[in-house]
């Protein structure tokens, strides 16, 4: 079965900018979580939505925002871009909840500029 | 609050020998206890989990790892480190809803040969 998809794998963007990156889950899960993964902080968790309803923010700024679809695909969009957001943004998949097993996408690498 | 504590964040392994990498947590209740691997540029790949039963949880890739509740650890072991073995380890819990995960800083290990 297809593991978890991420779009797009590498992104450049300006400071000031806005991004959205996509997440497409493991057929049959309804839960999808969002990571950053910089060198200094490590692993952040962003947000979890299950059945189009976030369940869970991290302490992350407003800038940071999702959305889950019907279908279960998800997006995160940063927006007023700013240098600091570099990083590997991670997307897991899980059934129900992370808790029980995540199964995380490639990543895509965004650089601000 | 969980928490988890990775104490060593580099470890050189020659090849052939024995390898275990310390994992330490906090929380409330019986975990849910999580070791995952990453390559370079690359997404979690989950090595193994514990949820309830025997303390010694066997994962892929010939890794093993034992819930000790007395001294809140999950230590990751491997009898015998291959070269492909060199990767970041992440060890991780659930926060309280379950609804995200909590990571280590996570430990990189080296292989020489």
């Amino acid at each position: 079965k297809a593991g978890v998809t991420q779009t797009p794998r590498y992104l450049i963007k300006t400071r000031g900018q806005q991004v959205t990156l996509s997440c497409s889950p493991i057929s049959g899960h309804r839960s999808v979580s969002w990571y950053q993964q910089t060198p200094g902080q490590g692993l952040q968790f962003l947000f979890e939505y299950f059945s189009e309803t976030q369940r869970n923010k991290g302490n992350f700024p407003g800038r940071f925002s999702g959305r889950q679809f019907s279908n279960s695909r998800s997006e995160m969009n940063v927006s007023t871009l700013e240098l600091g957001d570099s990083a590997l943004y991670l997307c897991a998949s899980s059934y129900d909840r992370p808790e029980t097993e995540a199964f995380f996408g490639q990543g895509t690498r965004l650089t601000v500029v | 609050a969980q928490s988890v504590t990775q104490p060593d964040i580099h470890i050189t392994v020659s090849e052939g020998a024995s390898l275990e990498l310390r994992c330490n947590y906090s929380y409330g209740a019986t975990p849910y206890l999580f070791w995952y691997v990453q390559s370079p540029g690359q997404g979690l790949q989950l090595l193994l989990k514990y949820f309830s039963g025997d303390t010694l949880v066997q994962g892929i890739k010939g890794f093993e790892a034992e819930f000790k509740r007395s001294q809140s650890s999950f230590n990751l072991r491997k009898p015998s480190v291959h070269w492909s073995d060199a990767a970041e380890y992440f060890c991780a819990v659930p926060n309280q809803a379950g609804t995200a995960l909590i990571f280590g800083k996570g430990t990189t290990l080296s292989v020489s040969s």
